[in-house]
């Protein structure tokens, strides 16, 4: 049972345009999100979090929005730049038992130049 | 150094054979996990060590594997007998606070043929 789903596997986006990635969770007691991003070959990288006070975070180029009746986040990126290729991860916690994230499947993000 | 290290880097091993995975957190860090990612797949949580606590084994998939941390700091995962399912990468992360993002390492290839 995956708490945690990205459903889109892949997306492709110009350089320039608004990339926007989205991850659904199941887990009502998740008040904790993150997103990370990872180049092949290395380790995951943390990217921006949330916490489910709040239903928006902005760093930079990076907003991720946070939805909660819909248990829905989105990371979005603007404007993409080719370097932001990459598999993005949405990963979620529950502070009542912050022992780990639980992650999303991934994303493959591609910015066209 | 500054981040998480994990060795070896790439391991193609015979199935059958035991391996281990060594993983050197980041300095101070009191939590360390271990994840895996299978191809096309997503994180697979495996086990976390916080401190002195008993280590939570809840991710682990069989009785073939087991992980131990010396000291606080070096952690080492061990998979006896193995399988070609167990072929993976297989990621180490070190966290500085009981909330917050995770540090991970560049991970180690495992194939098992």
């Amino acid at each position: 049972d995956q708490q945690v789903k990205q459903n889109s596997p892949s997306l492709s986006v110009q350089e320039g345009r608004i990339s926007i990635l989205n991850c659904d969770y199941t887990n009502s007691m998740f008040d904790y999100f993150l997103w990370y991003k990872k180049y092949p070959a290395e380790g995951p990288t943390f990217l921006i979090s949330i916490s489910s006070i709040k239903d928006k975070n902005e760093d930079g180029r990076f907003t991720v929005f946070l939805n909660k009746s819909a248990k829905h986040l989105s990371l979005h990126i603007v404007p993409s730049q080719p370097g932001d290729s990459a598999v993005y991860f949405c990963a979620a916690s529950a502070s009542g038992s912050a022992r780990q994230l639980t992650f999303g499947s991934g994303t493959q993000l591609t910015v066209l130049p | 150094g500054a981040g998480v290290s994990q060795s070896p880097s790439n391991k193609v091993t015979e199935k059958g054979k035991d391996v281990e995975l060594r993983c050197d957190p980041i300095s101070g860090h009191t939590a360390l996990y271990w994840y895996r990612q299978s191809l096309g797949q997503g994180l697979e949580f495996l086990i976390y060590f916080q401190g002195n606590s008993a280590p939570d084994k809840s991710g682990l998939p069989s009785d073939r594997f087991s992980a131990e941390r010396t000291g606080g700091s070096v952690s080492t995962l061990t998979i006896q007998r193995t399988q070609q399912e167990d072929s993976a990468v297989y990621l180490c992360a070190s966290r500085a606070l009981v909330l917050g993002e995770l540090f991970f390492g560049e991970g180690s290839r495992l194939t098992v043929l």
